[in-house]
């Protein structure tokens, strides 16, 4: 049974880093093809893919995000962290981990119940 | 930036058939994915690969793909399917995951 969940601040003030914890059981990051991947959802508005991490640690990130996020996995502890630089209010998001399988079609088979960040001073 | 487009809103009533589209340059090249999100929830993937469901999915819920356009059927909508529906898709190098802007299914 596969299951993921989020952990972090819940409120976060501008120009300040974000750092989110991903902490995952039922499966390994050391499988072929799986990865795990973060994607927000402003209130209101449409998800928006942010980052995914591999096995292989083969790293993707959103383009017009890129220069913001990083990425990382701890193998031996199930968890992936993503970290977000200089926060803004904009920024104020439910943040959701999820898993994948395939390597060669990117998409997410189980998420985490996400987690509302505020940005705010 | 790559985008993929979906009607923002779709309407049917209880037992007709509601299909919400979504369309994107690089949509013949990439597989298309359909999730499904209620209020307060997290999105559950209900199609894969086009055509594909994960098990305990209806089978009412079925996806199917013409050139550019790809679509998410649901035949004999019920109330419990009322809720906000995403395609996700690749950019057209299948490196970067992109979300459509989402359609609401409202069942009247």
């Amino acid at each position: 049974q596969i299951t993921l969940k989020e952990s972090g601040p819940t409120l976060v003030e501008p120009t300040q880093t974000l750092t989110l914890t991903c902490t995952f059981s039922g499966f390994s990051l050391s499988t072929s093809g799986v990865g795990v991947g973060w994607i927000r959802q402003p209130p209101g508005k449409a998800l928006e893919w942010l980052a995914l991490i591999y096995w292989n640690d083969d790293k993707r990130y959103s383009p017009s995000l890129r220069s913001s996020l990083t990425i990382t996995k701890d193998t031996s502890k199930n968890q992936v962290v993503l970290t977000m630089t200089n926060m803004d209010p904009v920024d104020t998001a439910t943040y959701y981990c999820a898993h994948t399988y395939d390597f060669f079609a990117l998409h997410f088979d189980y998420w985490g119940q996400g987690t509302l960040v505020t940005v705010s001073s | 930036s790559y985008e993929l487009t979906q009607p923002p809103s779709v309407s049917v009533s209880p037992g007709q058939t509601a299909r919400i589209t979504c369309s994107g340059d690089a949509l013949p090249k990439q597989y298309v994915y359909w999730y499904q999100q209620k209020p307060g929830q997290a999105p559950v993937l209900v199609t894969y690969k086009d055509t594909e469901r994960p098990s305990g999915i209806p089978e009412r819920l079925s996806g199917s793909r013409s050139g550019t356009t790809v679509t998410l059927t649901i035949s004999g909508v019920q109330a419990e399917d009322e809720a906000d529906y995403y395609c996700q898709s690749a950019d057209s190098s299948g490196t970067h995951v992109v979300f459509g802007g989402g359609t609401k299914l409202t069942v009247l």
